[in-house]
């Protein structure tokens, strides 16, 4: 069965402290792995999009990576404006639509 | 422009009303869809739309009924609705669906749907 898993399930970061949420997927020919942000009673944000083991995409202060059976979001030197909750979703092979993990809700304290 | 939009923002309706959400695009995009999020979970799919026909429903009750008039417009028609359809409902909308390729969804802002 396609699984994504997201860990830590919360994250709180002082200013500045550097960090990495994890999304470790079980999916049968992945085509496709999405991370989004959102904020409370809004919209998911659309960041990255990963196709291919090794392959890594930034923006900012975020850089998204993967492997074959995990993608990182890092996150450098975050402000209190990147708190949100950032999702991860993957495409598999079987699958005709979007698998969502639970999400890390970040928060970065001043 | 990455924009998706929905309206109305806010709805709240009793039980035996009848009310539609809208969603409009206008980045050529031929595949649309319908999600309903409640609060601390991540959005559930319920249907999508792939060259203006319905492609993926996923056993959703009968009381929604998507409706998408144009490659632009996407609607959710609702009625005789229960007190837990209460949630954030999110429109999307991605480039196409194909078998091979993947593309990522943009996201509307979501209408806030309150039963009562």
């Amino acid at each position: 069965e396609d699984q994504v898993t997201q860990s830590p399930e919360a994250l709180r970061l002082q200013e500045g402290e550097s960090s990495s949420l994890n999304c470790s997927y079980t999916v049968s020919g992945l085509r496709g792995l999405f991370w989004y942000r959102q904020d409370p009673g809004k919209g998911p944000e659309f960041l990255f999009t990963l196709y291919s083991a090794g392959e890594e995409k930034e923006k900012e202060r975020l850089k998204a990576t993967l492997t074959k059976k995990e993608s990182f979001l890092h996150i450098t030197a975050p402000k209190p404006e990147d708190s949100a909750t950032y999702l991860c979703a993957v495409h598999g092979g079987s699958q005709g639509n979007l698998i969502f993990g639970k999400g890390t809700k970040l928060s970065v304290k001043p | 422009d990455t924009e998706v939009t929905q309206t109305p923002k806010h709805l709240v309706m009793g039980m035996t009303n009848k009310k539609s959400l809208k969603c409009e695009q206008h980045m050529g995009h031929r595949a649309m869809y319908w999600y309903k999020q409640k609060a601390k979970k991540p959005p559930e799919l319920m249907f999508v739309y792939s060259y203006e026909k319905l492609s993926i429903n996923e056993s959703v009750p009968s009381r929604f009924s998507p409706e998408c008039p144009n490659s632009s417009l996407l609607n959710l028609h609702l009625h005789a609705l229960q007190p837990e359809d209460s949630a954030l409902y999110l429109c999307a909308s991605s480039r196409r669906i194909t078998s091979g390729d993947s593309y990522e969804q943009y996201f509307g802002p979501g209408t806030r749907l309150t039963v009562t």
